[in-house]
């Protein structure tokens, strides 16, 4: 079955920074976009980021862009999400996730989430 | 990038059919047929029920269908089942390269 474990989940003051990953397994990484998806305590669901198989194209939301950045290491299996500039709003549970099949279609497979907090 | 129309809440009783609505614009989800629909329980990581507007993933069971009629997809849950409380997302492709989420329902079974 498709593996996705998130790591680097935290602490961090306002204005600060943090890289969070996700180790995928069972599958063949190289292959497939991934996606970041995000949940601030109590609320909905709001996609934050997608990167393609190659790591050549990557896409966000405009509550992110200019302050997230999206990467892959496909040698290492492994998805990341370096966060800067972070604000109190960006606290929430960050999932990552693999579409079903095309880069946009539905999301299959989910990690089990990474909480961020950001607090001074 | 404004988030998908979805009613908070809405119940039923076991046994009976339930529809959740999603409504967006001619940007997504009147625009492609990349509708999707997620179930999530407390605590837990969302589940895939619906992808490409009425397809089912194996092993997803088909009391969920879905379907589409102009900028508005919906969900239906037929047969309903005490483990079918959760909440439900929809979410859309919008043809900026960007994928948007709805605000979510919260299902009661009564």
């Amino acid at each position: 079955d498709v593996q996705l474990v998130e790591s680097g989940g935290g602490l961090v003051q306002p204005g600060g920074s943090l890289k969070i990953s996700c180790a995928a397994s069972e599958f063949t990484f190289r292959s497939y976009a991934m996606t970041w998806v995000r949940q601030a305590p109590g609320k909905g669901l709001e996609w934050v980021s997608s990167i393609s198989d190659s790591g050549g194209s990557a896409y966000y939301a405009d509550s992110v862009k200019g302050r997230f950045t999206i990467s892959r290491d496909n040698s290492k299996n492994t998805l990341y999400l370096q966060m800067n500039s972070l604000r109190a709003e960006d606290t929430a549970v960050y999932y990552c996730a693999k579409a079903y099949d095309f880069f946009w279609s539905g999301l299959a497979f989910w990690g089990q989430g990474t909480l961020v907090t950001v607090s001074s | 990038q404004s988030a998908l129309t979805q009613p908070a809440s809405v119940s039923g009783s076991p046994g009976q059919s339930i529809t959740i609505s999603c409504t967006g614009t001619s940007s997504d989800v009147g625009g492609y047929n990349y509708v999707s629909w997620y179930q999530q329980h407390p605590g837990k990581a969302p589940k895939l029920l619906i992808f490409a507007v009425r397809n089912r993933p194996s092993g997803v069971s088909n009391r969920f269908s879905g379907s589409k009629s102009g900028n508005t997809a919906s969900l239906t849950i037929s047969g309903l089942q005490a483990e079918d409380e959760a909440d439900y997302y929809c979410s859309s492709y919008t043809g900026s390269n960007t994928r948007v989420f709805g605000g979510g329902t919260k299902l009661t079974v009564l």
